[in-house]
């Protein structure tokens, strides 16, 4: 069966320090793969798509890449902030977005 | 409107009570998507919409469970003789074009919905 897994359910760092997030997947060959932010008691909020051609893709402090032989991305947020804080997801294109269920991201001051 | 808007923003049912969950897309999106997200979750797929046409139900968890979306933009997520498991926030999404992967997907806030 088709699995998308974020390897933490919560990580905590310090003020400063590159934030690595991890999505897993299995049984998909998805065209595209998208990270969201979730604050709580909010809707996700889209944040960066990579294609399955592109090996890495940036936007200000953040870097995804992305390995279709692994089957894996990672998303990093450089010179993290407190007001980074929150829940990402990853999403998976298919015949609708598939998301995993989200790693809870602490930036501590 | 400016966003996606779902109403109610809340809602308490009684177990058995029907309940009704409205989303208004952004005014000329022709995609439109219903999740279901459980405490400590990410959104699990419901169903999916281009224009009236409802062209994935597959997520829809059983047969309780109703969308429609008759003119194209406001759509209606009903759930029938609802159980304590459907305590949930259902969120909608909308999105300009039909659904390819590529495109960019708005989120609404959520209905909180709390099965009593």
């Amino acid at each position: 069966s088709q699995k998308i897994e974020q390897n933490s359910e919560a990580l905590n760092i310090q003020e400063g320090k590159t934030a690595t997030l991890t999505c897993n997947y299995t049984n998909y060959s998805p065209a595209y793969l998208q990270w969201y932010r979730q604050d709580p008691g909010r809707g996700p909020v889209f944040l960066l798509l990579i294609r399955e051609n592109e090996k890495e893709k940036r936007k200000e402090r953040l870097k995804v890449t992305f390995d279709t032989t692994l089957k894996q991305s990672l998303f990093h947020i450089t010179a993290s902030q407190p007001a980074d804080s929150a829940t990402y997801l990853c999403a998976l294109s298919g015949r609708a977005m598939r998301f995993g269920a989200g790693t809870r991201l602490t930036v501590k001051p | 409107g400016a966003g996606v808007s779902q109403s109610p923003r809340y809602k308490v049912a009684k177990r058995g009570q029907d309940v009704a969950l409205r989303c208004d897309p952004i005014s000329g999106h022709v995609s439109l998507f219903w999740y279901q997200q459980a405490l400590g979750q990410g959104p699990e797929f419901l169903t999916y919409f281009q224009n009236e046409a409802q062209l994935d139900k597959s997520g829809l968890p059983s047969d309780r469970f109703f969308a429609e979306r008759p003119e194209g933009s406001v759509s209606t997520l009903k759930i029938q003789r609802t159980q304590q498991e459907d305590s949930a926030v259902y969120l909608c999404a909308s999105s300009l074009f039909e659904f390819r992967g590529r495109n960019t997907i708005y989120f609404g806030e959520g209905s909180w919905l709390t099965v009593v």
